[in-house]
């Protein structure tokens, strides 16, 4: 089952703070987020395994919650190389092939 | 490092045709090599996962005798549109994993099919 991504899309000045959630039917292995710029290939941002784990790293953290089920993207103070669609990717158990399903997205637009 | 190459970066072929796209990592050894496919505005679906020496598992849906893959070695899986038709034309992308604790996939800059 894909994992829902809200909001669908968000358009920001620079300088404004930004919110992406992840969410799924049912609990995780890990939670990886994406950036993809249009026509690029994504590009890994950072990783959650731990249940209640916080990362991040200059103005970009995450979270991933105590079940597991839900994780959030926090971007702040954005600035316009933000821009793009932001994609979580969930892992299972773990145990076997350690493929993701990518959620549905959030385009992020930074304006000048 | 983590860098993965795809090779042509862009196809147009007639339908009917079939077009062979390959997937490298350059600087280290991939355990295992994912093969997505995406559509405008729209999410990466995986399309199947390919382990080195062994045969590519495909998620459900997905035509094995349409897509063809080999993942000769560790640092290379390619994969082959047979027969390739108008719906067939899309972005394709793989990404390429070492097995670790993180499992963290590295993506190539993706291969844009289209089927005339």
């Amino acid at each position: 089952q894909q994992p829902v991504q809200s909001p669908q899309a968000v358009i920001l000045r620079e300088g404004e703070d930004a919110v992406i959630n992840c969410s799924s039917s049912k609990a995780l292995y890990s939670v990886h987020w994406y950036r993809q710029k249009h026509g690029e290939a994504p590009v890994f941002l950072m990783i959650l395994l731990k249940g209640g784990e916080q990362k991040g790293h200059e103005k970009i953290s995450a979270s991933f919650n105590e079940k597991k089920q839900q994780s959030s993207l926090y971007l702040t103070a954005s600035q316009l190389s933000y821009s793009g669609t932001y994609f979580c990717g969930t892992g299972g158990s773990g145990g076997a092939t350690n493929k993701l399903i990518f959620g549905t997205g959030t385009l992020l637009a930074v304006q000048p | 490092g983590a860098v993965v190459s795809q090779h042509p970066s862009r196809v147009i072929c007639k339908s009917g045709t079939s077009v062979k796209i390959e997937c490298r990592s350059l600087d280290f050894q991939a355990t295992t090599m994912f093969w997505y496919r995406q559509f405008p505005k729209k999410s990466l679906m995986l399309m199947a996962t390919s382990n080195e020496g062994s045969k590519a598992t495909y998620e459900q849906g997905v035509e094995k005798d349409k897509f063809l893959i080999n993942h000769a070695s560790l640092t290379l899986s390619t994969l082959t549109v047979t027969s390739a038709h108008p719906e067939d034309s899309s972005f394709y992308i793989c990404s390429a994993s070492l097995r670790g604790v993180t499992d963290t996939q590295y993506f190539g800059p993706g291969t844009r099919l289209t089927v005339l």
